[in-house]
This record gives C-alpha cells, sequence and structure tokens, in this order.
C-alpha cells in the first residue's frame, strides 16, 4: 500500500518563527489532508489539497502530485500552533481511506 | 452542522468487559470510518463503510472486534472481551463516498483497559 513519510519528526521554535512541514508519499494520490491535533487530542482539519497551494490565514500548504510530496507552511507562530501534524493521503489507486504519516511534533516556546 | 459525534470521550473498563463505542457521522455523509491511534502504530484504520456496508474491514485487528452500521446516522464499534492491549484513542471520521473528498474526525474516544 501507499507509503507516508513526514519530517521533521519534531520541531522545537519560539514564537514568531516560521516552518516548514514536509510529507512524501509512494504514490499517486486522490486526496490529501493536513491535521492538526491539539493537546486535547482533537484532529483539525488545516487543509484538503491533493495539488495546488493554499493559505488559511498564517497557514498555507503546497502540494506536487507529481513529485509526490506536499508542504505545510507556518508563519509568524503562535503557541497554540503547538501539537502534532499529520499528513494523511488516498491512494489514487486504492480506495478512500486515508493513510496517515507518523507526523510532526510542533512545539512553540513562548 | 454539529460534526462527527463520538460518545463515550473516555471509558475506562475491566481486561474482559465488553465495550461498544459509539459514532454519529456528519448528515448526509455516506462514508463511515473506524480509526485507531496508538503511541507504537500511530493512526490506523480499522474498517469503513460505505452506505452502511462495510467495505475493508482488513484493519480490524482480530475477532473480538466487531463494527455494525445498523443506518445512515449511528455505527458502534465493538471490543468483547477488552484486553489492555487495545487501549488507545478511537477515531470516527465521515466523508461524501468518493475517492476526492474530504474526511472529518470526531474527538475520539479514549479507551483504557485495566
Amino acid at each position: 500500500g501507499i507509503q507516508v513519510e513526514q519530517s521533521p519528526p519534531d520541531l522545537i521554535l519560539q514564537e514568531g518563527a516560521n516552518s516548514t512541514l514536509r510529507c512524501n508519499f509512494s504514490d499517486s494520490v486522490n486526496n490529501l489532508q493536513w491535521f492538526h491535533q491539539n493537546p486535547w487530542g482533537q484532529l483539525i482539519n488545516l487543509f484538503y489539497i491533493p495539488s495546488g497551494t493554499k493559505q488559511n490565514g498564517r497557514l498555507s500548504a503546497t502540494t506536487v502530485a507529481t513529485e509526490r510530496y506536499s508542504l505545510l507552511y507556518i508563519s509568524s507562530s503562535q503557541t497554540t500552533d503547538s501539537g502534532v501534524y499529520f499528513c494523511a493521503v488516498g491512494g489514487a489507486q486504492g480506495a478512500q481511506k486515508l493513510v496517515f504519516g507518523q507526523g510532526t511534533r510542533l512545539t512553540i516556546n513562548p | 452542522d454539529a460534526g462527527v459525534i463520538q460518545s463515550p470521550r473516555h471509558e475506562v473498563t475491566e481486561m474482559g468487559q465488553e465495550v461498544t463505542l459509539r459514532c454519529k457521522p456528519i448528515s448526509g455523509h455516506n462514508s463511515l470510518f473506524w480509526y485507531r491511534q496508538t503511541m507504537m502504530r500511530g493512526l490506523e484504520l480499522l474498517i469503513y463503510f460505505n452506505n452502511n456496508v462495510p467495505i475493508d474491514d482488513s484493519g480490524m485487528p482480530e475477532d473480538r472486534f466487531s463494527a455494525k452500521m445498523p443506518n445512515a446516522s449511528f455505527s458502534t464499534l465493538k471490543i468483547q472481551p477488552s484486553e489492555p492491549r487495545d487501549s488507545a484513542v478511537y477515531f470516527c471520521a465521515s466523508s461524501l463516498r468518493r475517492r476526492d473528498t474530504e474526511a472529518f474526525f470526531g474527538q475520539g474516544t479514549r479507551l483504557t483497559v485495566v
């Protein structure tokens, strides 16, 4: 099945810094989503982005489907951005199910 | 819409007991997914339904686990008998029945088996 690899596994930054999280996947995809798991365990939808670029406030994401990767950018980080960021993909050849990466744990210090 | 609703939010049970987790998908969504999150294995799909019919249950760990979807607005995941290694957070998600569609997750049920 499709493999999803996220990097870096951990990232510690000061408030106000910018960050880039990467998601590599091993096959063509119909679906790619970025989630933020907050300290209470909730999975919050950030972007649905199987291709192209989207922006939402301080967050933006780009997926280059032909090169099988996606990037999540966080600018001017705030402490509330802390948590684990997951990339999940649905393979073009497979069914609807999402396969998750192992996540990037982001810690923003004040 | 209230989103995907799961209950209970937390469950503590003794080994050997039956556990039932519940999920109400977003109204109008016709695909429902059960995921499990553990430190060791991350987020993994257990089973999913399209139009109340189980499509892929290859992720169900063993016969102690069963899932049902009696109608479009309700699903259960049952563990009988429960074991300590079943301790995890169980998420339910729903989406439209298409491969190119966004899935939304419930708040999860944190299960502890002692």
